[in-house]
């Protein structure tokens, strides 16, 4: 199995501010990345495709980037609205694999 | 727009058999463009990946599940279906379905509300 990890586990950040989360994978999954918000007691729902992949209908302040084993998730500019919980999700092979998650927190 | 609809008991005794059935509405199911999949969540842990049917009926399995599940589908319903066997507590989770695009990168695009399992006497 693709294994998933992701850092920070959590971070507590303002409104405004700008946010780095990382994805790693345990062996190269090309760019079949994909991440995902969660909000409390919704669904996921996907932000970005193919690591760098704008899903239709998400902001402009979401991006990412990477291929291999290394990606990222940047938020430019924090909004109320983006605190939640992001999973990073590799389709390249089965099983299909979730990272632990990383919760932004309001500061 | 389209909108997926898990529904199943909300309560499974230990040992027994969890059948659920998700409904597509606001497109085909038979489109080839798309497959199904269900994915589970257990209270404070990250989505796992139960399994994935295509309109034809094959279907792919989380290996950690496989010898307990099963998947269906009806195109004429436009639903498809998961059942796991022998569940324990273990099991209790939010089940999501959800269609998976095809082909790359393949990342689930529409999500169920999801529906909240629980497994119990």
């Amino acid at each position: 199995d693709t294994q998933m990890t992701q850092s920070p586990s959590s971070l507590s950040a303002s409104v405004g501010d700008r946010v780095t989360i990382t994805c790693r994978a345990s062996q190269s999954i090309t760019t079949y990345l994909n991440w995902y918000q969660q909000k409390p007691g919704k669904a996921p729902s996907l932000l970005i495709y193919a690591a760098s992949k704008l899903q239709t209908g998400v902001p402009s302040r979401f991006s990412g980037s990477g291929s291999g084993t290394e990606f990222t998730l940047t938020i430019s500019s924090l909004l109320p609205e983006d605190f939640a919980t992001y999973y990073c999700q590799q389709s390249y092979s089965t099983p299909f694999t979730f990272g632990p998650g990383t919760t932004v927190e309001i500061k | 727009q389209l909108q997926l609809q898990e529904s199943g008991p909300g309560l499974v005794k230990p040992s027994e058999t969890l059948s659920l059935t998700c409904n597509v509405s606001g497109g085909s199911i038979s489109n080839t463009a798309y497959h199904w999949a269900w994915v589970r969540q257990s209270p404070g842990k990250e989505p796992e990946w139960i399994g994935t049917i295509f309109f034809s009926g094959k279907a792919y399995y989380n290996p950690s599940l496989k010898s307990r599940v099963g998947l269906s589908v009806d195109t004429s319903k436009n639903q498809f279906s998961l059942v796991l066997s022998s569940v324990t507590a273990a099991d209790t989770a939010v089940y999501y379905c959800a269609r998976r695009v095809s082909p790359f990168p393949y990342q689930f695009d529409y999500w169920g509300l999801g529906t909240l399992v629980t497994v119990s006497s």
